[in-house]
């Protein structure tokens, strides 16, 4: 079964510091895909970032950045100077690939808190 | 492109009642999922159809759920006989490929609550 551990609940930290989610995967599968979503406070899923099990090269967008480690299991999410407007819930997740169709296998999340 | 609509936004019930939500994805996405979030968890998966055929519901949760998708374009999610337990926020999330995950688009969600 596959299974994601996103063992930090809860990340607080002040404007302009650098945070750094943590995200450990299970899989049985050799290929496969994990994923970054953020959560808002208004509920909607915002997909942040997609990586395949045969690409790890680390990826940066602006202030994001993604270290994605295959000998540990690890897909980790790095928030350089962290805004107000980065509180939210995020999520990493692992695809299931089912006859055809893929499904997503969701870590419990980490509530990252931005005060000014 | 409006993205995935789902409605209600929030629906409160008293246990017992049935409820429906609707989902209304991407036009041109032929494939959509519903997922359940409960509070401090991530999603998990429910069911999953492919233009109107549902193609995976081994993954609702009882007998009491069910979802359609006729003619392939909205959804419903059906909950008979509504528990407490069954609060929680469903999500739909639609896509148009079957490469895993890609472009996979979620609604905002309906939030049930069961009193």
């Amino acid at each position: 079964a596959q299974k994601v551990t996103q063992a930090q609940t809860e990340i607080s930290v002040v404007e302009k510091e650098d945070v750094t989610l943590d995200c450990v995967y299970e899989t049985r599968d050799t290929t496969y895909y994990l994923f970054w979503y953020k959560q808002p406070p208004s509920g909607e899923l915002v997909f942040l970032i997609r990586r395949n099990s045969f690409d790890e090269q680390n990826e940066i967008s602006g202030r994001y950045s993604w270290n994605f480690q295959k000998s540990t299991s690890s897909f980790n999410f790095t928030i350089t100077a962290s805004q107000v407007v980065d509180s939210a819930v995020y999520f990493c997740a692992l695809s299931e690939a089912r006859r055809g169709y893929s499904t997503l296998t969701f870590g419990k999340g980490t509530m990252l808190l931005v005060s000014p | 492109d409006t993205g995935v609509s789902q409605n209600p936004r929030h629906k409160i019930t008293k246990r017992g009642q049935n409820v429906t939500f609707r989902c209304d994805p991407i036009s041109e996405h032929n494939r959509l999922y519903w997922y359940r979030q409960t509070l401090g968890q991530g999603p998990e998966f429910l069911t999953y159809f492919q233009n109107e055929a549902q193609l995976e519901k081994s993954r609702l949760l009882s007998d009491r759920f069910s979802a359609e998708r006729p003619k392939g374009s909205f959804s419903t999610l059906e909950i008979q006989r509504t528990e407490q337990g069954d609060s929680a926020m469903y999500l739909c999330a639609s896509s148009s490929d079957s490469s895993p995950g890609y472009g996979y688009t979620f609604g905002s969600g309906t939030r049930l609550t069961v009193v």
